[in-house]
């Protein structure tokens, strides 16, 4: 079956800091790949996607490669600020012949705080 | 963009009342929705997949009959929570899309206490 994995956390990082956070998984498919993140209290965004091997992502300085050699999807910010501290998830979408099928596969979630 | 609305926000009730929550898609017809619990400080587990005009499909190990789920139109489903119990505290999430390789988007979710 389907599955993600994501480093373990927290992360803890100075504001203007470089952040990675990895992401690797494993599906039968052809998957599509998303970060989401989530804020105290509330539910999930959509942070960026991509939906084929190479394909980058990117959102508010936010970016990820489809790694499909390696079954990667790693997060990364050049500089983080205090308002980047949130839960991550990376998760993964069934895909068959390109097409999407809404069920989604969540990692374990990655809790990133930034202090000034 | 797409807008996905969650309601109740909040709700804390006694042990062995029903609750109901509501997810409603604002601005776009959503033939499936999804449900998850999620746990503090855990990732989401995704309960069932809500069809328009059919029976939800549950993962395995949930109770189809605690956690009922109606999805009457393309624009809203719902979950009730049967004679809830402590044990069914949680933050619950449901979301929309996701088909044709266009993402999901999430409502803000409900957190239910039971006491």
């Amino acid at each position: 079956g389907n599955s993600v994995t994501q480093m373990e956390g927290p992360v803890t990082l100075s504001e203007e800091a470089f952040l990675t956070i990895n992401c690797t998984y494993t599906a039968t498919g052809y998957p599509s790949l998303f970060w989401y993140v989530q804020y105290p209290g509330e539910g999930l965004q959509l942070l960026l996607k991509a939906t084929k091997a190479d394909d980058k992502g990117s959102n508010k300085g936010f970016e990820a490669t489809y790694r499909k050699e390696t079954t990667s999807f790693h997060l990364e910010k050049g500089s983080v600020q205090v308002s980047d501290s949130a839960v991550y998830f990376c998760a993964l979408s069934d895909s068959v012949g390109g097409t999407s099928y809404g069920k989604l596969t969540f990692g374990q979630g990655t809790i990133l705080t930034v202090h000034p | 963009g797409a807008v996905v609305s969650q309601h109740p926000s909040w709700v804390i009730c006694k042990s062995g009342t029903s609750v109901k929550i509501e997810c409603r898609s604002l601005d776009f017809q959503a033939t499936t929705m999804f449900w998850y619990r999620q746990f503090p400080k855990q990732s989401l587990m995704l309960m069932a997949t809500s069809n328009e005009g059919s029976k939800a499909t549950y993962e395995q190990g949930v109770e189809k009959d605690k956690f009922l789920i109606n999805h009457a139109s393309l624009t809203l489903s719902t979950l009730t929570v049967t004679s809830a119990h402590p044990e069914d505290s949680s933050f619950y999430i449901c979301s929309a899309g996701g088909k044709n390789n266009q993402p999901q988007h999430f409502g803000d979710g409900t957190r239910l206490s039971i006491l």
